[in-house]
């Protein structure tokens, strides 16, 4: 089937330890994003990818890093400078001007 | 800078119910695309519709219906004789002007729509 998987599902993480979010998709999307959600809010844009071995900063990327060295995979790396890394982590993808699809997302607790 | 507007944060209705989800959206660009997402509580966004700015017919699919009125910036989604899989926060979004092959979006808030029996 194709789609975008995410991994894990639920991360704890400590003060001070940075922990990296898995994306695949075999979709063959050129874009993929990365979006987090905090309750009450709606989804900001942390970074975002159009091409392998390229990524733009969204509205919110500090304290995040990412890469793109395959077309199908964007890991997302929150580092221990992110102050508030608590939150609902999504991955999308998408073709030009088209609609995103999104994976199932990974729900990172700061301990 | 663009911004999506629902300012319905939560609404709650009885099964068979028609309801509304309002989005009021602010853009500065003439092409442009709209689209509603579900977010069931499993946490996975489904996408639902993809609307072009040049296109200002309203669709219908199902019991979903979408009210695209470009005078007024609105994008409204309407639910039909609810029913309880319904239930779910569903967003509304816009599109930046595409720069390359990744299209980025502005999302509200979200409203969150509670079906009971």
């Amino acid at each position: 089937d194709g789609g975008i998987t995410q991994s894990p599902k639920y991360l704890f993480r400590k003060e001070g330890q940075n922990v990296t979010l898995s994306c695949e998709q075999n979709l063959n999307h050129d874009a993929m994003y990365w979006y987090r959600q905090d309750p009450g809010q709606g989804l900001r844009l942390i970074y975002y990818s159009q091409i392998v071995n390229d990524f733009q900063k969204g509205d919110i990327a500090e304290g995040y890093s990412v890469s793109r060295e395959k077309k199908e995979s964007f890991p997302l790396t929150v580092t221990s400078a992110q102050k508030n890394p608590t939150a609902f982590y999504l991955c999308a993808s998408s073709i030009t001007n088209r609609e995103q699809f999104f994976g199932p997302g990974t729900r990172l607790t700061v301990l | 800078a663009q911004k999506v507007t629902q300012a319905q944060t939560e609404i709650s209705v009885v099964e068979k119910e028609d309801v509304t989800l309002d989005c009021v959206y602010e853009t500065r660009d003439t092409t442009y695309y709209l689209f509603w997402y579900k977010q069931p509580p499993s946490g996975e966004l489904v996408f639902l519709i993809r609307r072009n700015s040049f296109d200002e017919q309203n669709e219908i699919s199902g019991r979903y219906s979408w009210n695209f009125q470009k005078s007024t910036s609105s994008f409204n989604f309407t639910i039909t004789a609810s029913q309880v899989v319904d239930s779910a926060v569903y967003f509304c979004a816009l599109s930046e002007p595409n720069t390359g092959t990744a299209s980025k979006l502005t999302f509200g808030t979200g409203t969150r729509l509670q079906v009971t029996l």
